[in-house]
């Protein structure tokens, strides 16, 4: 069965570091989105890519957080520097058609913690 | 703003007993409403998705059902077991930006 991969499962930074996150989405998923989910709320979104196009990232603290889907395919989102407040688990989905309106798959998670 | 809310946030049941968990939305223009599982440390796996014109949907164990005039959600598992033991997330799809916004989630326990 297809699924989202994520990678890293766990990332241990200091804070002011870079880190990235890799994701790629089932195949042939032309959107995919990143959420952030804060230990014990629900995910919010970060953004949104319809194919290589960004198509919501209003939620993206865009001064350390950057996101790029250059083929369409997969995605990395990147923090720099990460701050203490970034710790929590990263989620990456995926769905198909072009509105959006579609079921969405999550990837396992990766699962970031700043010192 | 859509404000979904799960209620209630914890419980614990015995097993065999039928779980029940509630899902409100303050906003009744949703495309659709999704209900997933996450153990902890995981990420999200669908369990049912119900599109915004239908009013239940089945699957094994699991019964959701969705009224979106009074703006809830039910999430049904009969004959609970442990491995049911997680936190559910509902999620309804906001019309004009394709979003997804979540509740909290119900933190569920089985006891053996």
């Amino acid at each position: 069965e297809a699924e989202v991969a994520q990678s890293p499962r766990y990332k241990i930074t200091e804070k002011s570091q870079a880190v990235a996150f890799w994701c790629d989405p089932i195949s042939g998923h032309a959107t995919l989105y990143w959420y952030r989910q804060i230990l014990g709320q629900g995910p919010e979104l970060l953004v949104q890519f319809q194919d290589e196009s960004v198509v919501d990232d209003s939620q993206l603290p865009k001064d350390r957080f950057s996101a790029e889907r250059l083929k369409g395919v997969d995605s990395t989102l990147k923090i720099q520097p990460a701050e203490l407040g970034d710790s929590a688990m990263y989620l990456c989905a995926s769905s198909t058609g072009t509105s959006g309106y579609n079921e969405q798959f999550f990837g396992p998670g990766t699962r970031l913690t700043v010192l | 703003k859509q404000e979904v809310t799960q209620i209630p946030a914890a419980l614990s049941v015995p097993e065999g007993e039928n779980l029940v968990l509630n899902c409100s939305f303050t906003d009744s223009a949703i495309y659709n409403l999704q209900w997933f599982r996450q153990d902890p440390g995981k990420g999200l796996t669908s369990l049912l998705l119900i599109q915004s014109s239908q009013r239940e949907q089945t699957s094994g164990r699991l019964n959701a059902s969705l009224d979106k005039s009074s703006g809830r959600s039910t999430l049904y598992i009969a004959a609970s077991q442990p491995g049911d033991s997680a936190t559910y997330l509902c999620a309804v799809g906001i019309y004009g930006n394709n979003r997804l916004a979540f509740g909290k989630g119900n933190q569920v326990v089985v006891i053996p």
